[in-house]
């Protein structure tokens, strides 16, 4: 399934508590994604990577922050910022970051805020 | 700012008959058409795609065809089988950022045995 994997597949977080979901490729791809999908919408893009230690903000940033330390991780921290959490958070990949080629995605992580 | 929009929302079909679902993106220098199929719970897995030097592509039962000047494009699938239900997404690039993708709000297909 194209060697994007993300942990953990559920994850409840409390209210005000900071949370971290994992994203790993074995693809070497040199671009990354994070996208939030909410029942019965598309998805939206939170932030993107196309190398590492650089990102930039998607559409809907306020509340979450990213690394790109290495190649193969971009991991997401959902902060107490972030007023409504609950969603399905998928990753993807890309070769390159030029907008012209497939991104792969992760099984997702399906986040709950209790 | 950079939209896309998707028709219909949902689509029933018998099986056999085609679908046809239509998207139309607002930034002209667009030049990738990705469309993605996700199952309940699953990842989004890519179906078909259009670079915007082609008009058309078609990969057996499926096939995408793009109007530039229109600024629209569809997914036909035809000949429709019980697993082709899901929910299917459009997408646009948006140029000059980083191979960032603005999705469609999707369409949920059913086809009735």
């Amino acid at each position: 399934d194209g060697g994007i994997t993300q942990s953990p597949k559920y994850l409840f977080r409390k209210e005000g508590q900071n949370v971290t979901l994992s994203c790993e490729q074995n693809l070497n791809h040199d671009a990354m994604y994070w996208y939030r999908q909410d029942p019965g919408q598309g998805l939206r893009l939170i932030y993107y990577s196309q190398i590492v230690n650089d990102f930039q903000k998607g559409d809907i940033a306020e509340g979450y922050s990213v690394s790109r330390e290495k190649k193969e991780s971009f991991p997401l921290t959902v902060t107490s910022a972030q007023k409504n959490p609950t969603a399905f958070y998928l990753c993807a990949s890309s070769t390159r970051g030029s907008g012209d080629n497939e991104q792969f995605f992760g099984p997702g992580t399906r986040l709950t805020v209790l | 700012g950079e939209n896309v929009e998707q028709h219909p929302s949902t689509l029933s079909v018998q099986e056999g008959d085609s679908a046809v679902i239509k998207c139309t993106y607002s930034d002209s220098a667009s030049n990738y058409f990705p469309w993605y199929k996700q199952e309940l719970g699953k990842r989004p897995q890519l179906i078909i795609d259009i670079r915007s030097n082609v008009g058309e592509k078609k990969d057996q039962r499926i096939a995408v065809t793009l109007n530039k000047t229109a600024k629209h494009f569809s997914l036909h699938i035809t000949e429709t089988q019980p697993e082709d239900s899901a929910v299917y997404f459009c997408a646009a690039t948006v140029y000059n950022q980083g191979g960032k993708l603005i999705f469609g709000q999707g369409t949920e297909l059913s086809v009735k045995p």
